[in-house]
């Protein structure tokens, strides 16, 4: 059982640039969670999806931002438009039905030059 | 707004010392789970604690939690230099509507000198 797969692991983008972070829960999870991680910080909640729904947005930066976890496929978060301050690490959770444990993907580190 | 504040921000001990990580918390929670992370690395789960437990333990693990004071600790026996990383706390935090998301701390940088 493979565990949660982010990809990619590093993107550089331009400013104005779009980035595509992907994120595929493990087997049999069906609950998304997005954090980011600024240097020396903590991981701040951004979004928290179930399958085809968004449960909790109450951390996503209301523009340039979103997120899906479509039926079939990974969960995206999309940054459009992206400038420095966006640069950190963005890591990918998932876990069961039951919520009692959530693991973390390798996290994607956005560089924005 | 953070939930878990952990303490220390930074530990540095011998080999063979104990560490001692504390985390505490402003709402009522349901679990709360310890988190180790390894420079430029992922997340690794290390113990969930139930709000109705008080201690736990695993391997060189111990954590407890006080709910009448929201807090908890984590307690790592034997350091060895392998588990130099940084520790987070999460917590769920009740989101109306009935979904919980982990809320987490800002880590306390922990450092085993050999």
């Amino acid at each position: 059982n493979a565990g949660v797969m982010q990809n990619p692991r590093h993107l550089v983008r331009r400013r104005g640039q779009e980035a595509r972070l992907r994120c595929s829960p493990m087997k049999g999870h069906s609950h998304v969670y997005w954090y980011r991680q600024l240097p020396e910080e903590g991981l701040k909640f951004m979004v928290y999806l179930q399958k085809e729904n968004i449960i909790d947005e109450s951390g996503m930066p209301k523009e340039r931002f979103s997120a899906e976890f479509p039926k079939e496929g990974p969960s995206i978060l999309r940054i459009q438009q992206v400038v420095r301050g966006d640069s950190a690490a963005y890591f990918c959770a998932s876990s069961p039905m039951d919520r009692t444990e959530a693991f973390f993907g390798q996290g994607t580190r956005l560089t924005v030059v | 707004s953070q939930q878990g504040e952990e303490d220390p921000q930074a530990l540095s001990i011998q080999e063979g010392e104990n560490a001692t990580m504390n985390c505490s918390y402003k709402t009522s929670i349901n679990n709360l789970q310890w988190y180790r992370q390894n420079s430029g690395r992922g997340l690794v789960h290390l113990i969930l604690i139930r709000s109705n437990e008080r201690e736990k333990h695993s391997g060189r693990l111990r954590v407890t939690l006080d709910t009448s004071k929201k807090s908890s600790s984590l307690l790592i026996t034997a350091s060895r230099a392998a588990d130099t990383a940084s520790y987070f706390c999460a917590t769920d935090a009740p989101f109306q509507g009935g979904s919980e998301k982990l809320v987490f701390g800002k880590g306390t940088k922990l450092t085993v000198n050999p």
